[in-house]
């Protein structure tokens, strides 16, 4: 089936740091991916999509590009802010018609 | 028009009572989606619905029951809840020819 799996968190960056969260991912076809990221006290809001493979999403200063080849869509910033602190969670919608999440990863970022 | 509302936000139940959850979107999404969340974890899908039809039951248990009235509304019904159904229940909808879901800001459910 249908599987997600993002890299183990919590991860603390000072303001204007690099950020990479790392997603891999196993299905069957071509499905589509996501990112979803969740605010404290808050509901998803999906943050960027891919459709298919080699599209690059962003949004936010946010992006990631879907591999194929290596099954992989990680999430990279270039300067994190401290408003980015946040549960980041890589998601698929493959064959299975429904979303398989990937068990999130908590950002923190310092000032 | 691009949200999904849910009321309430925060609700505290007794286990003997029964109460409702509502969710309304406006986009004309025919796809609508009830998802259980618990604290550090992942959206776990409970029902979906496809055309006011309920297509997915996840297993979930009878006294959580779904009910689409029609195409903008999505209700849970809850019923005898325990204090281990505590959680934020979120609600999402999508058009059904798109993979892309837009969640609700969820209820905060509390069993006492």
């Amino acid at each position: 089936g249908d599987s997600v799996t993002q890299m183990e968190g919590p991860v603390t960056l000072s303001e204007e740091a690099f950020l990479t969260i790392n997603c891999t991912y196993t299905a069957t076809g071509y499905p589509s991916l996501f990112w979803y990221v969740q605010y404290p006290g808050e509901g998803l809001q999906l943050l960027l999509k891919a459709t298919k493979a080699d599209d690059k999403g962003s949004n936010k200063g946010f992006e990631a590009t879907y591999r194929k080849e290596t099954t992989s869509f990680h999430l990279e910033k270039g300067s994190v802010q401290v408003s980015d602190s946040a549960v980041y969670f890589c998601a698929l919608f493959g064959a299975s018609s429904r979303l398989t999440f990937g068990e999130g990863t908590q950002l923190t970022v310092n000032p | 028009d691009t949200e999904v509302t849910q009321t309430p936000k925060h609700l505290v139940m007794g286990m003997t009572n029964k109460k409702s959850l509502k969710c309304e979107q406006h986009m004309g999404h025919r796809a609508m989606y009830w998802y259980k969340q618990k604290a550090k974890k992942p959206p776990e899908l409970m029902f979906v619905y496809s055309y006011e039809k309920l297509s997915i039951n996840e297993s979930v248990p009878s006294r959580f029951s779904p009910e689409c009235p029609n195409s903008s509304l999505l209700n849970l019904h809850l019923h005898a809840l325990q204090p281990e159904d505590s959680a934020l229940y979120l609600c999402a909808s999508s058009h059904p020819l798109s993979t892309e879901a837009f969640f609700g800001q969820g209820t905060r459910l509390t069993v006492v």
